[in-house]
């Protein structure tokens, strides 16, 4: 069993849709959460992080974790072209150490 | 823009040779993680190191090795380049002991082995 599964898509949404991204992880130990938004040939770049169950909402994204169902995922409201990326779910199991990647999920945005 | 900074961009070696890859940390920070991304894959993790100590290690073999300095930019080092080192080489650099765990992403290093 991989540490952290994505849907490897692609997801294709309409421009202003919501787009919906989740994670399941297999470590219920794990502690932190973290969403990177990958644009082809760059770098991982940080959206957000997450500790606690429950939302966490930064402008147009919202991530939500459910420690009880190992599971993460991430909203991106009115979602823009600017948007198309591969979005990468992290989780570090132990404090200060490694982060496991999911294979990212491919989101293209329609105009 | 992180902060993070790698060197070179680009790389091109040739089976059997050896690659230093270079990275300075956001300022401030005092870990320095190392990932290989192949492609369509997600970030692997290689190690980490903290006070110029590795600290935390990921399944890759001892031709990978590292280094860090006391102003805690890093150095890895692959010898024995084989095909399938052809990657993109991630550094990331965190602060431990804050109780924020984000690591910030250079731009990366592209290596390709022929």
């Amino acid at each position: 069993q991989k540490e952290v599964e994505q849907n490897s898509g692609p997801l294709s949404v309409p421009e202003g849709a919501i787009a919906s991204l989740n994670c399941t992880y297999s470590d219920r130990g794990s502690q932190s959460f973290f969403w990177y938004r990958q644009y082809s040939g760059k770098s991982p770049e940080l959206i957000m992080s997450i500790y606690s169950n429950g939302d966490k909402e930064d402008g147009r994204f919202t991530a939500q974790l459910n420690k009880a169902s190992q599971y993460v995922s991430l909203l991106i409201r009115d979602s823009q072209p600017s948007d198309s990326a591969t979005y990468l779910c992290a989780v570090n199991r132990v404090p200060g150490n490694q982060f496991y990647f999911g294979t990212g999920t491919s989101l293209t945005v329609i105009p | 823009e992180t902060g993070v900074t790698q060197s070179p961009t680009h790389l091109i070696k040739t089976r059997g040779q050896q690659v230093t890859l270079r990275c300075s940390s956001q300022s401030g920070h005092n870990t320095v993680s190392w990932y290989q991304q192949a492609l369509g894959q997600g970030p692997q993790f290689i190690f980490q190191y903290y006070r110029e100590e590795e600290n935390g290690r990921g399944n890759f073999p001892p031709r990978f090795s590292g280094l860090q300095f006391p102003n805690y930019s890093s150095e890895l080092n692959v010898n024995a380049l084989e095909l399938d080192d052809s990657a993109l080489y991630l550094c990331a650099s965190s602060l431990a002991g804050t109780g924020d765990e984000t690591q910030y992403f250079g731009p990366g290093t592209r290596l390709l082995v022929l």
